[in-house]
């Protein structure tokens, strides 16, 4: 089956610090969403992304279905931003997700 | 509208027995998912349904489990004989259209089975 990796899998920062998150997958993808889950373990969907640019506020991702990665950008990181974002490639119905990288926004 | 919604939230109960779990779907969402999250990994695909059938069930981890949605919403994930490595939170998810994964998922708050 598809492989997904994320990196990096724990990051720390401080309030106000920007951060790059990294999606890579092994195979071509219909599409590719990005996920919060936060301390409830309520999964929140930030972005559906299977190809280009997309922005939302302080967050924006980029996917680069070619190349098989995706690239998810958080600026200006807020205590809120604390959790864990995987990243969920879909292939024919089948979705298949990385570990996550658990970030830790302090103030 | 109202998101996913998944029942119980929490249940504990013991080795051997039977469970079921429930899923009520965001309305007219056709297509929707069952994954298995254990503690510190991604959520684990088990089942994908399109509208009433299976369309994909590969990643159903053995015969003791079973999913069911006979009217196209409402869908049960019913586990046989439940063993210990079956603890974990099982989430549900929907989206408007399936049709092989090119639209957005929308996930439930979780069941948390805890087999003792």
């Amino acid at each position: 089956g598809i492989q997904v990796e994320q990196s990096p899998p724990d990051l720390i920062l401080q309030e106000g610090a920007n951060s790059t998150l990294r999606c890579n997958f092994s195979d071509s993808v219909n599409n590719l969403q990005w996920f919060h889950q936060n301390p409830w373990g309520q999964l929140i969907n930030l972005f559906y992304i299977p190809s280009g640019t997309k922005q939302n506020g302080r967050l924006s991702a980029t996917t680069v279905a070619t190349e098989r990665y995706s690239l998810l950008y958080i600026s200006s990181s807020q205590t809120t931003d604390s959790g864990v974002y995987f990243c969920a490639v879909n292939r024919a119905g089948k979705s298949t997700f990385g570990d996550g990288t658990t970030l830790t926004v302090k103030p | 509208g109202a998101g996913v919604s998944q029942t119980p939230s929490n249940k504990v109960t013991e080795k051997g027995k039977y469970v079921e779990l429930r899923c009520d779907p965001i309305s007219g969402h056709t297509a929707l998912y069952w994954y298995r999250q254990s503690l510190g990994q991604g959520p684990e695909f088990l089942i994908y349904f399109q509208g009433t059938g299976a369309a994909d069930d590969s990643g159903l981890p053995n015969d003791r489990f079973f999913a069911v949605r006979p009217e196209g919403s409402v869908s049960t994930l019913k586990i046989q004989r439940t063993e210990r490595g079956d603890s974990a939170v099982y989430l549900c998810a929907s989206s408007p259209r399936g049709g092989g994964g090119t639209d957005t998922q929308y996930f439930g708050p979780g069941t948390r089975l805890t087999v003792l």
